[in-house]
């Protein structure tokens, strides 16, 4: 399975921007880059996802390197509740059956 | 609320005791799976069905853990004779059969456990 490359943690200040990288330098061409962010002693979460152009939607955006091996997910104006920790998955067109998670990045958010 | 519905969300049990878990995906999402996470690290797969077939199980899945889905519907997660290493929260997942919107699964909230 494709693997993915996150940092442990990452701070930022409320109201600002954040940028939260992944590496998958080993995606194939039909794996779809998900984000998911768990909240504490909640499931994980579902964010966005996309398979080679941008996406927006109302949480964030995704923004994917031209080559796909790699990805930004960036919330716009970061607030409190965005504390958690953000996972960035592939999940394969054909067989999500059995997804791979690593630790993700833990995001806190400085009032 | 029609997400992934797990119960119960909580459960402390003495060492020995057997638990059970239960699962009610997404209406209409015939694909469901069952993952642990431990304290610090992402979920780890545990099994899946389609529709009511067990289709694959991880090696995590010892003789002690047994899912069922009877009717395809709600789903079962046993433990019996729990150990302490057992505590961690299960979660729950679901997703529609053909690959769709990216083929996203669906959590649950999970189940903790607790094995004192």
């Amino acid at each position: 399975d494709a693997k993915t490359t996150q940092p442990n943690s990452m701070e930022s200040n409320e109201e600002e921007p954040v940028h939260l990288p992944c590496n998958h330098s080993t995606i194939s061409g039909t794996d779809y880059i998900h984000w998911y962010r768990q909240l504490p002693s909640q499931g994980p979460e579902y964010v966005i996802h996309g398979l080679t152009s941008n996406v927006n939607n109302r949480m964030a955006s995704l923004a994917i390197a031209e080559d796909r091996k790699s990805s930004t997910l960036i919330l716009h104006r970061a607030t409190l509740r965005d504390a958690a920790v953000y996972y960035c998955i592939l999940i394969p067109y054909f067989g999500n059956e059995k997804l791979t998670f690593g630790t993700g990045t833990r995001l806190t958010i400085i009032p | 609320d029609t997400g992934v519905s797990q119960d119960p969300r909580h459960k402390i049990t003495k060492r020995g005791q057997n638990v059970t878990f239960r699962c009610d995906p997404i209406s209409e999402h015939n694909r469901l799976y069952w993952y642990r996470q431990t304290l610090g690290q992402g979920p780890e797969f545990l099994t899946y069905f389609q529709n009511e077939a067990q289709l694959e199980k991880s090696r995590l899945l010892s003789d002690r853990f047994s899912a069922e889905r009877p009717k395809g519907s709600f789903s079962t997660l046993e433990i019996q004779r729990t150990e302490q290493g057992d505590s961690a929260m299960y979660l729950c997942a679901s997703s529609p059969d053909r690959p769709s919107s990216g083929n996203t699964i669906y959590f649950g909230e999970g189940s903790w456990l607790t094995v004192v």
